[in-house]
């Protein structure tokens, strides 16, 4: 079974603190994906990766940053939390190419106070 | 307007019943399909996974596609108390550029003991 796994469950952290929120997967993926989900917003992707030091900008970068220096690690960095980053964050990975679905970390909710 | 709408309900059916979930999407590049189920506070679980139109079954749960109608169902039958969760629809084009899905914001069902 694919395996997508987010170090940190549950986090509380201080307005203007560094955040950083890691994903690891098993399955030697090339693809990886950030996402939040809020109530009544679905997901919406903040960053993804085709490849090791590879991103591109999804629907909603504005705050975050991202790492990708190994191919099974993805990492979500918040540069300045702020209160308004308060969510669910869920990081997801699949095979390159057309036609693979993605796969789902646990999640990992964040609070900002 | 967002390439897959899919009602947020919430739905509330009794022990039993058969539950249809739909969503529409408007882009015809679209040639994958999926259904995801999350459980509160976990990450979304893939559930089905469909390829152009017509039908797949796995157990108690039916996949529909219609392409002609951009139409997406999941039909469940015999619903469980289990069975309560959100289930969201998700939606990929074919091309090797096609990373991402595009998620609908997902149904909230509770099936009623």
């Amino acid at each position: 079974d694919v395996k997508v796994t987010q170090s940190s469950r549950y986090l509380v952290k201080r307005t203007g603190e560094k955040v950083f929120l890691e994903c690891v997967q098993d399955m030697d993926h090339e693809n990886m994906f950030w996402y939040r989900q809020d109530p009544g917003l679905g997901l919406r992707l903040i960053y993804f990766s085709y490849d090791v030091k590879m991103k591109e900008k999804g629907d909603i970068p504005e705050g975050y940053s991202v790492s990708r220096e190994k191919k099974e690690r993805f990492s979500l960095i918040l540069e300045s939390a702020s209160t308004n980053q308060t969510s669910m964050y869920l990081c997801a990975s699949n095979r390159g190419g057309g036609g693979n679905t993605i796969y789902f970390g646990e999640g990992s909710w964040l609070t900002v106070v | 307007q967002k390439e897959v709408e899919q009602d947020p309900g919430p739905l509330s059916v009794p022990e039993g019943a058969i539950v249809s979930l739909n969503c529409t999407y408007s882009n015809s590049a679209f040639q994958y399909f999926m259904w995801y189920r999350q459980y509160s506070r976990k990450g979304p679980e893939l559930l089905m996974y469909t390829y152009s139109s017509g039908n797949k079954e796995d157990g108690r749960f039916t996949a529909q596609v219609d392409k002609s109608s951009k139409y997406i169902s999941l039909f469940i039958r015999d619903s469980q108390p289990s069975d309560s969760a959100t289930y969201l629809c998700a939606s990929k084009g074919a091309g090797a550029g096609s990373y991402q899905l595009t998620f609908g914001k997902g149904t909230k069902l509770s099936v009623i003991p």
